[in-house]
């Protein structure tokens, strides 16, 4: 079975310009979470959606970051301008069902921002 | 939000030995996770606990879920090189709506 996918795996971007992120969720998995994972900071939650609706962005660093999820198969992650401050791995991650439903990882996109 | 103590930080142990290593919290939690995780490769779960006091295995893992319902304990029989990585805890609280992850403990396992 296919697992959450992720692209690109690795981007590196001049401080200033956009960078896109995406992500495929597990098919029929209603929930999809995007967390950042720094050395300093860990795994943090950005935002997640049920149902491709936006439940909870508070962990958004800025209005610099925006995602969206035009449908229940594809979600994306937009930082602009990127900073390097936003350097880290960007992981998406899909779950099926409750809140408390176990959460499956992409291999994540390494982004660096120069 | 939610505080999620792992320890230890990093373990180096000796191929054969078995391992131990927890994760608390400020708060009671439902929900303990264990995951996995490879370089340059997302967490992998290993084990899902839902009830206080659950013991669970998957292969030579096991991890319970504590009485108290603020800590969980993940344990690995005879490691074995491939053991090696970084495993995370993540738990979610009664009135939460997300999991939060531990800091993780890095293992490295000596042939």
């Amino acid at each position: 079975d296919a697992g959450v996918i992720q692209s690109p795996r690795h981007e590196v971007t001049e401080m200033g310009q956009e960078v896109t992120l995406r992500c495929k969720p597990i098919s029929g998995h209603n929930s999809l979470f995007w967390y950042r994972q720094t050395m300093m900071r860990g795994l943090e939650l950005l935002i997640y959606f049920n149902n491709n609706v936006p439940i909870d962005d508070s962990g958004m660093p800025e209005d610099r970051f925006s995602a969206k999820m035009p449908n229940a198969s594809f979600s994306t992650l937009k930082i602009q301008p990127s900073e390097p401050r936003d350097s880290a791995v960007y992981f998406c991650a899909s779950s099926y069902g409750q809140t408390n439903s176990p959460l499956h990882f992409g291999n994540g996109t390494r982004l660096t921002v120069t | 939000g939610q505080q999620l103590n792992q320890s230890p930080q990093s373990m180096f142990i000796q191929e054969g030995e078995d391992v131990s290593m927890n994760c608390t919290s400020s708060s009671i939690f439902n929900t303990w996770l264990w995951y996995k995780q490879d370089p340059g490769e997302g967490p992998v779960l290993l084990i899902a606990l839902y009830k206080a006091g659950e013991l669970t295995s998957n292969g030579r893992l096991t991890a319970q879920f504590g009485i108290t319902r603020k800590d969980s304990f993940l344990n690995i029989s005879a490691s074995i090189p491939s053991d090696v990585g970084i495993y995370f805890c993540a738990g979610l609280s009664n009135t939460g709506n997300q999991f939060y992850f531990g800091t993780g403990t890095s293992l490295t396992v000596i042939p």
